[in-house]
């Protein structure tokens, strides 16, 4: 059974920074691209990045409201997934989602069940 | 990017047939034949209904249907149920490993 569990989340005030972790299980973590996801309060879903897999060389993708401030990263040995977020705004409150990708690359096929991020003063 | 464009709300009765679109360009939707629909119940995270515009994942009920024309993506439910009641979501692949959300559809059963 695919499981993802994210971890990290709180009250950060502006400007600051957060990591979140996502723990992995039920796979080939290796084998697998990995995106983030944000739900902000009442709002819809966005896409925020990528880690590709081993075989492209862990290569990452941004959306453009977070490029140059937040950092996807993997570590295939512990089979965990991480977003480093600096230079923290308001907008960026959010419920923020560990996803897996499907096959192709092409659609989210798992999601965990989120971690709430407050940025707020 | 801005956001796939679906419509706010759509309701039906139980036992009806309801679609929800999500209109996007040719920098995604009409340029790619991978459209996914995600389900979202209330403080729930989401769950994958279709994906590749028509298929459907293991688990997921035959009343889920989904297609596309032009830069027009649809997703169908038929024989409304109840338990149907939720948001729902498309998205898009539109190119360099990226992907792209609609703004969500709350559908209420009556």
């Amino acid at each position: 059974e695919v499981q993802l569990v994210e971890s990290g989340g709180g009250l950060v005030q502006p400007g600051g920074s957060l990591r979140l972790s996502c723990a992995a299980s039920g796979f080939i973590f290796s084998d697998r691209y990995m995106d983030w996801v944000r739900q902000a309060p009442g709002k819809g879903l966005e896409w925020v990045g990528r880690t590709r897999n081993k075989a492209n060389s862990h290569t990452t993708e941004y959306a453009a409201s977070v490029k140059g401030r937040f950092t996807v990263s993997r570590d295939d040995s512990q089979n965990s997934l991480y977003l480093q977020m600096n230079s923290l705004k308001t907008d960026d409150t959010a419920v923020y989602y560990c996803t897996r990708v499907g096959m192709s690359g092409r659609y989210i096929d798992y999601w965990g069940q989120g971690t709430l991020v407050t940025v707020s003063s | 990017q801005s956001a796939l464009t679906q419509p706010a709300s759509v309701s039906g009765s139980p036992g009806q047939s309801i679609t929800i679109s999500c209109t996007g360009t040719s920098s995604d939707v009409g340029g790619y034949n991978y459209v996914s629909w995600y389900q979202q119940q209330p403080g729930k995270a989401p769950v994958l209904m279709i994906y590749n515009v028509n298929e459907r994942p293991s688990g997921v009920s035959d009343r889920f249907s989904g297609s596309k024309s032009g830069s027009t993506a649809s997703l169908t439910i038929s024989g409304l149920q109840a338990e149907d009641e939720a948001d729902y979501y498309c998205n898009s692949y539109t190119g360099i490993s990226t992907l792209l959300f609609g703004g969500g559809t709350k559908l209420t059963v009556l």
